[in-house]
């Protein structure tokens, strides 16, 4: 059964310093790998998918770079903002002939400090 | 596009109710699923559709727990009766197989208290 493990579960930085989130699995045959963000309260927004053949993927200040082989993710921010503190999840699906759900990993919560 | 839409946003009920959970995926996404979110598990997937057809339900917790997608465009998630450790954030979300991405959209979720 797949587990996916987010450390730290919590980190608080001040602004404008660049930071790493991480995810690991224990299943290496996976389709893609999603990060989200969960604000307080509210639904889960997508921040990046990775498919499995991928190494990284790009948005603005963000990065995140899969190594599927030793089961493991990251997610860098980069110059860090108060509007960046939410809750990150990490989300692997596994490989397979159809749309199958998403494992979830715990999260970690992230404050940027003003 | 609205996104994929759910109601109610929040529910309160009492013990041994029945409660209705809806979902209207995003157009043209043929998969659709059911996750809950609580404090001690994080998101655990319940079970999903293609094409309406229910495909994976082994992570319904119970047989209090049904869900039905009666056509394309509108899902629920049925609990009867219900219970105080029912109480959880509801979350649906629907992806469109055919892009070969199956980048998964939720819903703005139910936060369910079953009192």
């Amino acid at each position: 059964k797949q587990e996916v493990t987010q450390i730290p579960a919590a980190l608080s930085v001040p602004e404008g310093e660049n930071l790493v989130l991480n995810c690991s699995f224990t299943d290496s045959a996976i389709y893609n790998l999603q990060w989200f963000r969960q604000d307080p309260g509210k639904g889960l927004t997508s921040l990046l998918l990775i498919q499995s053949s991928q190494r990284e993927q790009t948005s603005g200040r963000l990065n995140a770079s899969l190594d599927k082989s030793s089961g493991r993710s990251t997610l860098y921010i980069a110059a860090s903002q108060p509007g960046d503190s939410a809750t990150y999840l990490c989300a692997v699906r596994a490989s397979g002939g159809g749309a199958d759900g998403l494992t979830f990993g715990k999260g970690t919560h992230l404050i940027i400090q003003p | 596009d609205a996104g994929v839409i759910q109601s109610p946003r929040h529910e309160v009920t009492e013990m041994g109710q029945e409660v209705t959970l809806r979902c209207k995926p995003i157009s043209g996404h043929d998969y659709l699923f059911w996750y809950r979110q609580t404090m001690m598990r994080g998101l655990e997937l319940l079970i999903y559709f293609n094409n309406n057809v229910p495909i994976d339900d082994s992570g319904m917790p119970e047989d209090r727990f049904s869900a039905k997608m009666p056509n394309a465009s509108f899902s629920t998630l049925k609990i009867q009766p219900s219970e105080p450790r029912d109480s959880a954030v509801y979350f649906c979300a629907s992806t469109p197989w055919a892009s070969g991405v199956n980048e998964q959209f939720f819903g703005p979720g139910t936060r369910l208290t079953v009192l």
